[in-house]
């Protein structure tokens, strides 16, 4: 069975300092893989995709990057964290597009920048 | 301007109860795709139903239901016969294929149902 796992559970951070999340996709070959983020009371907006290794796309533009260095890999990161990074960020796959295919979600994490 | 717009932040309901989460959003696409997902408090995103812009077929899936408004660009996810694990936060989701790959989510909407 496939699985999704993220991580960190939670982070708290002092602006200015780096950031790196990470999701690992098991039991699944090729997934398309998404990165999505969510403030406080606001909507869930997808950051980015990735079809393949090496390749990712910029959705909303957060000051964040993003790379798939694997196949089952994708990692999200800043060199500077802003206070506006603060929120819920969830890491997703899907066999094709997410019209064709459910996305499946990660369990989250949760991070907090003071 | 939002693409997804759910209005209620929160709602609350007793057990058997019936709830209607309403959603509206913007496309000028004739194809789309709907979704109403539900986020559990472990973090996990569970798919509960889709509508298909081109479907007049009005989906359901065992206690969930949805009431879709082409013309006013709604879509309604009805639960029945509420019960304690239905609480957690509802997403609506849109997905146009002229941006294949990416799906809009509304902010969601907290349900906490009480015993």
């Amino acid at each position: 069975a496939q699985t999704i796992h993220q991580w960190p559970v939670a982070e708290i951070k002092a602006v200015g300092s780096p950031l790196s999340l990470g999701c690992t996709i098991k039991g699944k070959s090729s997934p398309n893989l998404y990165w999505y983020w969510q403030a406080t009371g606001g909507t869930l907006q997808q950051l980015f995709y990735s079809i393949t290794v090496g390749q990712v796309e910029s959705v909303v533009q957060l000051n964040l990057s993003a790379s798939r260095p694997k196949d089952d890999q994708f990692i999200l990161s800043t060199e500077k964290l802003l206070l506006s990074h603060s929120g819920f960020y969830l890491c997703a796959w899907s066999l094709v597009g997410p019209s064709n295919e459910r996305l499946f979600f990660g369990h989250g994490t949760k991070l907090s920048v003071l | 301007a939002e693409k997804v717009i759910q209005v209620w932040s929160t709602a609350s309901r007793q057990e058997g109860e019936e709830l209607t989460l309403d959603c509206s959003y913007e496309t000028s696409q004739v194809l789309y795709h709907l979704f109403w997902y539900k986020h559990l408090l472990s973090g996990e995103m569970v798919f509960l139903i889709r509508q298909t812009s081109s479907s007049t077929a009005k989906e359901r899936s065992g206690r969930y239901s949805v009431v879709f408004q082409k013309s006013l660009k709604s879509i309604s996810l009805i639960i029945s016969a509420l019960q304690p694990d239905d609480s957690g936060k509802y997403f609506c989701a849109l997905w146009e294929p002229s941006n294949y790959n990416v799906l809009y989510f509304g902010s969601g909407t907290k349900l906490t149902v009480e015993p």
